[in-house]
């Protein structure tokens, strides 16, 4: 399987805990984001990575967000002290540069997280 | 800030006829339009890109461009009950942004 991966695919955690999902982009691409998509909207722009540098991050992301991509390979999202309205599903994508328009995401599974 | 907007549906079509769905932009800045098919409890999948003004065929599937008013189009010719899915119109300009709509939910009636 050469797509996007992501893991775990479901997390269930009380609130206050942390977590952390991974995400395995496609080997060739080196730009990687971070969306998150709650029932019923569009997926909404978290962070982006081109190979390990973190680029742009979402002014509506709370500092208990982090994200990171050493060696520029995969990528790791934490949330710290969740709360219940982080409850959504985090999506993924990778996508390669090949031309100043030419360029699509592919999207992993997605890792839903539920927080009680 | 950046909007995209969709016609949330659902739209319903009979099996075998035109689904044609809709987005506008706010950002005239934009340079590339993505149609993403979002089935229930899964990822995007892109169905298909355009840059340029115009219409762009790719099979049952037929994007429509129009940079001057700001609108992107989607057509599914002969529209299937697995064509029933929600449909995300995603935007970006020359930066690393993309701009996704909150998608238009379609079901084809058998």
């Amino acid at each position: 399987d050469t797509g996007v991966s992501q893991n775990p695919r479901h997390k269930i955690t009380k609130r206050g805990q942390n977590v952390t999902f991974r995400c395995d982009p496609i080997s060739e691409h080196n730009r990687l984001y971070w969306y998150r998509q709650t029932l019923g909207q569009g997926p909404e722009f978290l962070t982006y990575f081109q190979n390990e540098a973190q680029l742009e991050k979402s002014r509506l992301l709370s500092d208990r967000f982090s994200a990171e991509r050493p060696k520029g390979s995969f990528s790791t999202l934490e949330i710290q002290r969740t709360e219940q309205g982080d409850s959504a599903m985090y999506l993924c994508a990778s996508s390669r540069r090949v031309g100043p328009l030419q360029e699509t995401q592919y999207f992993g599974p997605g890792t839903r997280l539920l927080v009680l | 800030q950046k909007e995209v907007e969709q016609n949330s549906g659902p739209l319903s079509v009979p099996e075998g006829a035109i689904a044609s769905l809709n987005c506008t932009y706010s950002d005239r800045g934009s340079q590339s339009f993505f149609w993403y098919r979002q089935y229930s409890g899964k990822s995007p999948e892109l169905i298909m890109f355009i840059y340029s003004n115009g219409d762009k065929e790719d099979g049952r599937f037929t994007a429509q461009l129009n940079k001057a008013s700001q609108y992107v189009s989607l057509l599914i010719r002969d529209s299937q009950p697995s064509d029933s899915a929600t449909y995300l119109c995603a935007v970006k300009d020359y930066g690393q942004n993309f701009v996704f709509g909150p998608g238009t939910r379609l079901s084809v009636l058998p």
